[in-house]
């Protein structure tokens, strides 16, 4: 099955302006996933959305965060306010189409530099 | 959900068998593992899945014990491009919330 497509590959942002990284999945998947990965560090889970709605989130994903599906294609990552710690790579995935296997297939990436 | 515990990094050779293994011992009955590879600035590749005793497929094998509180991927004649980081995760297949550890570094010499 292919995997997800992800924009922009690389963003340089100033601290405190806002970013939206988008993931194209194939339209009849149902489970998504954002995570991210700080240099050098694990993968990070962020959060999970089902059925347009966010199912998980982790401690990571606070208020200025967010992430939604606004025209039932783009699955996009928001963060409002970007600080330098946001510094990573973002990582979109999705399960298998059909049932839910668990199994995850990632994007490759969008690297975020914030300066 | 389960906590893995893997070595850091294992070094090899061209050629030669690699055995990664993986402790899970507080693993849910409806617990699967998974075993996902990553290279530097890609995305984790899943490389396979089980439940228990063995499973194979084009790339690797997975043993389980009947406890199912570890298993061993292992991947037969690995070369220079599988350096990379080797994930295990135990999870059940809702998949909701997996949860990726440290992982194991493998670096393969020639």
């Amino acid at each position: 099955e292919p995997e997800v497509t992800q924009t922009p590959s690389h963003q340089v942002t100033q601290m405190g302006q806002e970013v939206i990284l988008r993931c194209v999945p194939i339209s009849n998947h149902l489970y998504f996933y954002w995570y991210r990965q700080i240099l050098g560090q694990k993968v990070e889970f962020l959060v999970s959305f089902y059925n347009n709605e966010i199912s998980e989130k982790s401690e990571i994903f606070d208020d200025q965060f967010s992430v939604e599906r606004p025209d039932g294609s783009n699955f996009t990552l928001k963060i409002r306010s970007t600080k330098l710690e946001d510094s990573a790579m973002y990582f979109c995935a999705r399960t298998g189409a059909g049932s839910n296997t668990g199994e995850l297939f990632f994007g490759e990436g969008s690297r975020l530099t914030v300066l | 959900l389960a906590k893995t515990t893997q070595p850091i990094s294992m070094d090899s050779y061209e050629g030669q068998e690699v055995n990664i293994t993986c402790s899970h011992n507080n693993i849910a009955t409806n617990d699967y593992i998974t075993w996902y590879q990553q290279f530097p600035s890609q995305g984790p590749r899943f490389i396979i899945q089980g439940y228990k005793t063995k499973v194979t497929n084009e790339v690797a094998s997975l043993f389980i014990p009947a406890d199912r509180k570890s298993s061993t991927l292992s991947l037969p004649r690995v070369s220079l491009s599988d350096t990379a980081v080797y994930y295990c995760l135990v999870g059940d297949t809702k998949g909701f919330k997996t949860i990726f550890g440290a992982g194991t570094r493998l670096f393969v010499k020639a």
